[in-house]
């Protein structure tokens, strides 16, 4: 049973540039969430997928935005890329209906903006 | 506005017990979470607590108090492989997302 997988695993990229990180949910998991990392600090909550749509927003700003498959896998797609970009985005998956302590972490993308 | 804290760092010998400290203010409370993270990894999960108590789970204990917005976290018998920053996290009033501290490396001495 996989585990979330996320990708790629590293990426560069430069300022004003746009990317797209990937993130396949554990199997049976309907529910994606995704955090920012910044070193030294805790992750911070950037959005929730549920259902395809976006279920609730963390204090970021439009440039992030997201997607849901119907087959829950999820993206988050971040335009105008800044310096302070630069960190480690997690991906989690869970079940809607399940415990909330059921909240698994993929290994993240670890983004550098130079 | 909401803020949990923690030490930003504790060092520990090998074989002994360190407790590490939570503290937070939030709005609402569904409960708190702790999670251990070896760097440049994802986040694991060690405990949860709803509660008032300790729980026990092998090396690690967790506890709340709820009234004092207090939790601590216990590893007994430390080990190496324990160096670690350990997260505490609480699930506030949102049933969406959880509210992180900005962890507490753990440092273990031979």
């Amino acid at each position: 049973d996989a585990g979330v997988t996320q990708s790629p695993t590293h990426l560069i990229k430069t300022r004003g540039q746009q990317v797209t990180l990937r993130c396949s949910p554990k199997s049976g998991h309907d529910t994606v969430s995704w955090y920012q990392q910044a070193l030294g600090q805790g992750p911070q909550f950037i959005f929730q997928y549920y259902e395809e749509e976006e279920r609730q927003r963390g204090n970021f700003p439009d440039r992030f935005s997201g997607h849901q498959f119907p087959n829950y896998s999820s993206e988050l797609n971040v335009n105008a890329l800044l310096l302070g970009d630069s960190a480690l985005y997690l991906c989690a998956s869970s079940l809607d209906q399940g415990n909330p302590y059921e909240q698994y972490f993929g290994p993240g993308t670890r983004l550098t903006v130079t | 506005g909401q803020n949990i804290d923690q030490p930003t760092e504790m060092t520990a010998t090998e074989g002994a017990i360190v407790q590490i400290n939570c503290t937070y203010q939030t709005s609402g409370f569904n409960g708190l979470f702790w999670y251990q993270q070896h760097a440049g990894e994802a986040p694991t999960f060690l405990s949860y607590n709803v509660l008032d108590g300790l729980e026990e789970k092998g090396r690690f204990s967790s506890f709340l108090s709820r009234s004092k917005g207090y939790s601590y976290l216990l590893l007994k018998e430390l080990q190496m492989k324990d160096s670690a920053s350990y997260l505490c996290a609480v699930w506030g009033d949102s049933n969406y997302q959880l509210i992180w501290g900005a962890g507490t490396k753990l440092i273990i001495k031979p």
